[in-house]
């Protein structure tokens, strides 16, 4: 059974400074995404991952994949306060099998 | 297009009240999906529908059916409401195996 780990699961950082976001997957897959959620509203996609060393880049979001190591990271850089939202992973088994997702992490960017 | 659209946005029922939320898609999708969302438990998957005319229960079915009645039209029915499903239901959908999914916007659903 497909597990997906997320954390951390709650996250204050101050602007202008980085982090990192780690998904971590318990079995083989073939595709990896990131999703945006702003309180009170729906599921945002940001990322398709399909492929080991794939990078991809918006703004001051990336995105990688490393599916020998079963990771996936999404790296902040130089926090501003828009960013502030739930970030999920979703990682999908072999097949057309339905995504799993990971818990969450809650972003907060204070001043 | 509108993409995934949602009704109702949000219902109050009382235990034992059944209902029925709708979701419809203007993509022309062959899969849709029904989750839901509790407070520290992320997305949780209902029903799904990989094409039209299938449908498979995913990791929390109980309490639960779903009716595909075309390509674009997936619906919940809560045969009877109880407070444990008090929470947001989000509809998807997506085209192929490595496509991402689009959300509806969301139904709250407050079991009384």
């Amino acid at each position: 059974e497909l597990k997906v780990e997320q954390n951390p699961l709650f996250l204050s950082m101050q602007e202008g400074k980085n982090y990192t976001i780690y998904c971590n997957y318990s079995t083989t897959s073939d595709r990896l995404y990131w999703y945006r959620q702003d309180p009170g509203k729906s599921l945002e996609s940001l990322f398709v991952l399909l492929s080991n060393g794939a990078v991809k880049q918006e703004g001051r979001l990336m995105a990688s994949l490393d599916t020998k190591a079963r990771l996936s990271t999404l790296h902040i850089t130089a926090a501003v306060h828009d960013l502030s939202a739930t970030y999920f992973c979703a990682v999908g088994p072999s097949g057309n099998t339905p995504l799993v997702f990971g818990k969450g992490t809650r972003l907060s960017v204070i001043a | 297009n509108a993409g995934v659209t949602q009704t109702p946005k949000f219902q109050v029922l009382k235990t034992g009240q059944s209902m029925t939320l709708q979701c419809a898609q203007d993509m022309n999708h062959n899969s849709m999906y029904w989750y839901r969302q509790d407070p520290g438990m992320g997305l949780r998957l209902i029903y799904y529908s990989a094409s039209e005319g299938t449908t498979d229960k995913g990791e929390v079915p109980n309490g639960y059916n779903v009716s595909r009645l075309n390509k674009r039209e997936f619906s919940l029915r809560l045969e009877s409401a109880a407070p444990s499903q008090t929470s947001v239901y989000f509809c998807a959908s997506k085209e192929g195996t490595f496509e991402t999914q689009y959300f509806g916007p969301g139904t709250r659903l407050l079991v009384l």
